[in-house]
């Protein structure tokens, strides 16, 4: 159901490090940028990593993204009780004209 | 800082028409990217379409029938209107600023198709 394939869920403890992939292709991943968007529990969306890796204003330094070939990954450091959310992968389709996104992955602070 | 706000009914009865508008804040609807995207309860997130501040748009093709979008520059405000309702169109209806990725989004708004 979605192009681009996430984990349905990570977990950690406080301090750790986690890390979120996202998996697609060459025609959307391979060949546009990727965004990744932090939902907190009833909230909206909020970006957190745009064009593969830059931060907006605000968003920790806590937050980093990569991405390298068809696959991205989305990194959290120092894991806090506040970063606990669904993270969703999103990025342009060149074969569908249209962006993307992949299922959403929670993360659970343990 | 770019701020967004949708407003809208929050239930709406089968086979009826659902109206949204976006008001945009901090920026000007002119020269942009504006799209709208929903979240069943409980799923991920879909794409419904984006428009351009000419009028330009491009819809998801499984909505396209149904999806209208406008932009009025006057009021600064996005519009969605999605025709022919039924239970799985119950969703959070969010616009956000941009066509392929978002830099800002709205809080959404909660719309439940009932009778």
């Amino acid at each position: 159901q979605y192009v681009l394939t996430q984990p349905s869920s990570v977990s950690g403890t406080p301090g750790q490090r986690v890390t979120i992939s996202c998996s697609g292709s060459t025609s959307n991943i391979g060949s546009s940028n990727v965004y990744w968007y932090q939902q907190l529990p009833g909230m909206a969306p909020k970006t957190v990593i745009y064009r593969n890796d830059q931060r907006p204003s605000g968003v920790p330094d806590r937050f980093s993204g990569s991405k390298s070939g068809n696959s991205a990954s989305l990194t959290i450091s120092g894991l806090r009780s506040d970063d606990e959310a669904d993270y969703h992968c999103a990025s342009w389709d060149d074969t569908l004209t249209s962006p993307v996104f992949g299922g959403g992955t929670k993360v659970t602070v343990l | 800082q770019v701020h967004l706000q949708e407003s809208g009914p929050g239930l709406v009865k089968p086979s009826e028409t659902l109206s949204l508008t976006c008001t945009v804040s901090g920026d000007s609807v002119s020269g942009k990217y504006w799209s709208w995207i929903r979240q069943p309860p409980g799923k991920g997130l879909e794409w419904i379409g984006y428009i351009f501040s000419s009028g330009t748009a491009k819809y998801n093709p499984s909505l396209k029938s149904r999806v209208a979008m406008s932009v009025d520059m006057s009021s600064n405000q996005i519009s969605l209107t999605l025709r022919s309702l039924t239970a799985a169109d119950t969703a959070s209806y969010y616009c956000a600023f941009g066509s392929g990725g978002y830099r800002y989004w709205g809080q959404g708004v909660l719309v439940i198709v009932s009778s």
